[in-house]
C-alpha cells in the first residue's frame, strides 16, 4: 500500500487568493496524478506526471498548474482562486507495474472559494 | 462523451443480501478495469480489479465479472454489510497505464439493516 498525503484536508478561501494544495507520497512512485471531483460526478484527470520534471495536462481543462521537482512531491497551484474552482481535489500515485497497476489516492482536499 | 457509465446513481440493499453494481463502457481499447470505494470527504480506495483477458475475479466477499462482448462489468458483494455503504466507482484504463484512469460517476450503495 502507498502512503500518500494531502494537505490541507479542507480549505475555505476568498476569490483572488493564490493557493497551493500539497501532495506527498513516501513509496517512491514515479507516476502521480491530480483528479478533480464534484458530488455525483466522475473523477476528472487534470494533471499527471511520469517523474521528476515531467508534467502533463489531463482530460479536463484546468487553470491550475503543477510541478514535480522531487519524486515524492506533486503540488497543485491556483494563482487566483474563483468560486468555479470549488471542488474536491484528489492526488494519486502509482508504481510502474505495467498492465495491472492501480492508483493509490490521498484523502483529498475539499476546496471552497467564496 | 462518457466512456465509463454507471447508470444507477444509488442502490439500496438489505444487510446480508447480495449487492450488484453495474458498469458499462464504450471504449473497446480498455484492457483493465477497477472498482474503487469512496467514503464522504475521503479519497477512493482500491477494491478489486480485472484484466480484459479474464471474465471473473474474486476476492473474499467481492467478485467482479467482465462481459467484453457486451462491454459490461459488474461488482457483486455478498453478503452485504453496513460498512459497505459508500460510493463505488468503476474505472477503466487502456494501453498500459498511460494517462491515469477513466472513471464513471459512481453508484451510492446504501446497506439497510
Amino acid at each position: 500500500e502507498a502512503d500518500i498525503y494531502q494537505t490541507p484536508r479542507y480549505l475555505v478561501i476568498g476569490t483572488g487568493k493564490k493557493i497551493t494544495l500539497e501532495c506527498s507520497q513516501t513509496m517512491g512512485h514515479d507516476k502521480m496524478y491530480w483528479y478533480q471531483q464534484d458530488p455525483g460526478m466522475e473523477l476528472h484527470l487534470i494533471h499527471y506526471s511520469y517523474g521528476v520534471n515531467s508534467t502533463e495536462k489531463g482530460d479536463l481543462s484546468s487553470e491550475s498548474t503543477v510541478s514535480r521537482i522531487r519524486t515524492e512531491h506533486f503540488p497543485l497551484t491556483l494563482e487566483s482562486a474563483r468560486p468555479s474552482h470549488t471542488s474536491q481535489y484528489l492526488c494519486a500515485s502509482s508504481p510502474n507495474e505495467g498492465l495491472d497497476e492501480k492508483l493509490f489516492f490521498g484523502s483529498g482536499t475539499q476546496l471552497s472559494v467564496l | 462523451d462518457q466512456q465509463v457509465k454507471q447508470n444507477s446513481p444509488s442502490l439500496s440493499v438489505q444487510e446480508g443480501r447480495i449487492s450488484i453494481l453495474n458498469c458499462d463502457y464504450t471504449n473497446s481499447m480498455f484492457d483493465y478495469f477497477l472498482w474503487y470505494k469512496k467514503y464522504p470527504a475521503e479519497g477512493p480506495t482500491f477494491l478489486i480489479s480485472i484484466s480484459s483477458i479474464k471474465d471473473k475475479n474474486e476476492d473474499g466477499r467481492f467478485t467482479v465479472f467482465l462481459n467484453k462482448s457486451a462491454k459490461h462489468l459488474s461488482l457483486h458483494i455478498v453478503p452485504s454489510q453496513p460498512g459497505d455503504s459508500a460510493v463505488y466507482f468503476c474505472a477503466a484504463r487502456s494501453g498500459g497505464g498511460a494517462d491515469g484512469l477513466t472513471f464513471g460517476k459512481g453508484t451510492h450503495l446504501i446497506i439497510q439493516p
